[in-house]
């Protein structure tokens, strides 16, 4: 059974500051995978998807990057500002014919003036 | 539409209702899904519905719900004989399909509808 897994569950950063949110997941068996923002009250805005035979994806001052051997993959958020925080989601889609996301739990950042 | 839009975005009801949330995704997009999610939690996967079939309807919780796309377009999901369990907030998503290429597979999700279960 495929989990999600978001590490930290919240941080904290000043603004100005590069960082990184992790996502793991337990089967590579995924066709790919998705970060998602999603704001208090809000639903979810696509940030970027990464297919499972792509290594990376950039937009702007994000960047993602997928390692399916080892399960895992980083969303880095260059140059922070207090308009980032929001809840940052992560999902895969798994193999098979349907289109079904499994997602993490998110993790809550705050980027402080 | 610009976008997936939801309805109603609140809802509450009592305990042993029926209720309907409404879904209009994307204009062309062939796929659409339900998810649930709970407060602190991700969203969880109910149901696919590619055209107007439900292809995978793995995710719904019981028989008291239930999801239609007659005209493969708009849907429905209806809750029959509703129990506390069952608030949360309800998002529904649409993509252009399941082809291979990276335009077809990203998912974009509407506001959601807030449900309450007194």
């Amino acid at each position: 059974k495929q989990e999600v897994t978001q590490i930290p569950a919240a941080l904290s950063v000043p603004e100005g500051e590069n960082l990184v949110l992790n996502c793991s997941f337990t089967d590579s068996a995924i066709y790919n995978l998705q970060w998602f923002r999603q704001d208090p009250g809000k639903g979810l805005t696509s940030l970027l998807l990464i297919q499972s035979s792509q290594r990376e994806q950039t937009s702007g001052r994000l960047n993602a990057s997928l390692d399916k051997s080892s399960g895992r993959s980083t969303l880095y958020i260059a140059a922070s500002q207090p308009g980032d925080s929001a809840t940052y989601l992560c999902a895969v889609r798994v193999r098979g014919n349907t289109g079904k996301l499994i997602f993490g739990q998110g993790t809550t950042l705050q980027v402080k003036p | 539409g610009a976008g997936v839009s939801q309805t109603p975005s609140n809802k509450v009801t009592e305990k042993g209702k029926y209720v309907e949330l409404r879904c209009d995704p994307i204009s062309g997009h062939t796929a659409l899904y339900w998810y649930r999610q709970s407060l602190g939690q991700g969203p969880e996967f109910l149901i696919y519905f590619q055209g107007t079939g439900a292809a995978d309807d793995s995710g719904l919780p019981n028989d008291r719900f239930f999801a239609v796309r007659p005209e493969g377009s708009v849907s429905t999901l209806k809750i029959q004989r509703t129990e506390r369990g069952d608030s949360a907030v309800y998002l529904c998503a649409s993509s252009q399909g399941l082809a291979g290429d990276r335009l077809y597979n990203e998912q974009f999700f509407g506001p959601g509808t807030r449900l309450t279960v007194l």
